[in-house]
């Protein structure tokens, strides 16, 4: 299996819900990561898990919450989102060391009404 | 931190032609250099990478060179198709992990 599977594809989601998206990947690699892209821009970092633990947060709002329950999982938890927050959300993966390319899900796209 | 600049925005090539994309980076510490093909409403794909201890690298009509002096990176396309047309990203990082993209060239293969 070489893929990153994210669900749901698409999701609206009104500003007092609370979601969840979902990614999943069996090739073994121990580096997960959550991007956020919004149109014709390119993906903007938001979390990185290395074996399991939360390596980067790159200042993003708490009303992201990322979880990673296992090796294979990475799931992140929404809550109050605003309009803006409307993105295709994308996960990844990768092999720990160096030189090692991700692989990206199809994503997620977004929409916060 | 990291910046990486990219150029051109938008990018017109008669199909059959050659299409090169540049991209500068500011961390000198940077010694990996993925390139990424998003096509519309698709996913990123890695299309091919670099590190720093190569000067450049082929693979079939792909190719990416490095000039670390200088700090900048290239992707060559040569005999390009119209399934060439595409977002390109590139990006760059230090010991992986953390990758700083470029903010992307629209290529256009013109039949």
């Amino acid at each position: 299996d070489t893929e990153v599977t994210q669900t749901p594809k698409h999701l609206v989601m009104g500003m007092t819900n609370k979601k969840s998206l979902k990614c999943e990947q069996h090739m073994g690699h121990r580096a997960m990561y959550w991007y956020k892209q919004k149109a014709k821009k390119p993906p903007e970092l938001m979390f990185v898990y290395s074996y399991e633990k939360l390596s980067i947060n790159e200042s993003v709002p708490s009303r992201f919450s990322p979880e990673c329950p296992n090796s294979s999982l990475l799931n992140l938890h929404l809550h109050a989102l605003q309009p803006e927050d409307s993105a295709l959300y994308l996960c990844a993966s990768s092999q720990e060391g160096w030189g090692y390319g991700y692989t990206f899900g199809s994503g997620t796209r977004l929409t916060v009404v | 931190g990291e910046n990486v600049e990219q150029h051109p925005s938008t990018l017109s090539v008669q199909e059959g032609d050659s299409a090169v994309i540049k991209c500068t980076y500011s961390d000198s510490a940077s010694n990996y250099f993925p390139w990424y093909k998003q096509e519309l409403g698709k996913r990123p794909q890695l299309i091919i990478d670099i590190r720093s201890n190569v000067g450049e690298k082929k693979d079939q009509r792909i190719a990416v060179t490095l000039n670390k002096t200088a700090k900048h990176f290239s992707l060559h396309i040569t005999e390009t198709q119209p399934e060439d047309s595409a977002v390109y990203f590139c990006a760059a990082s230090n010991y992986g992990q953390n990758f700083v993209f470029g903010p992307g060239t629209r290529l256009s293969v013109l039949p």
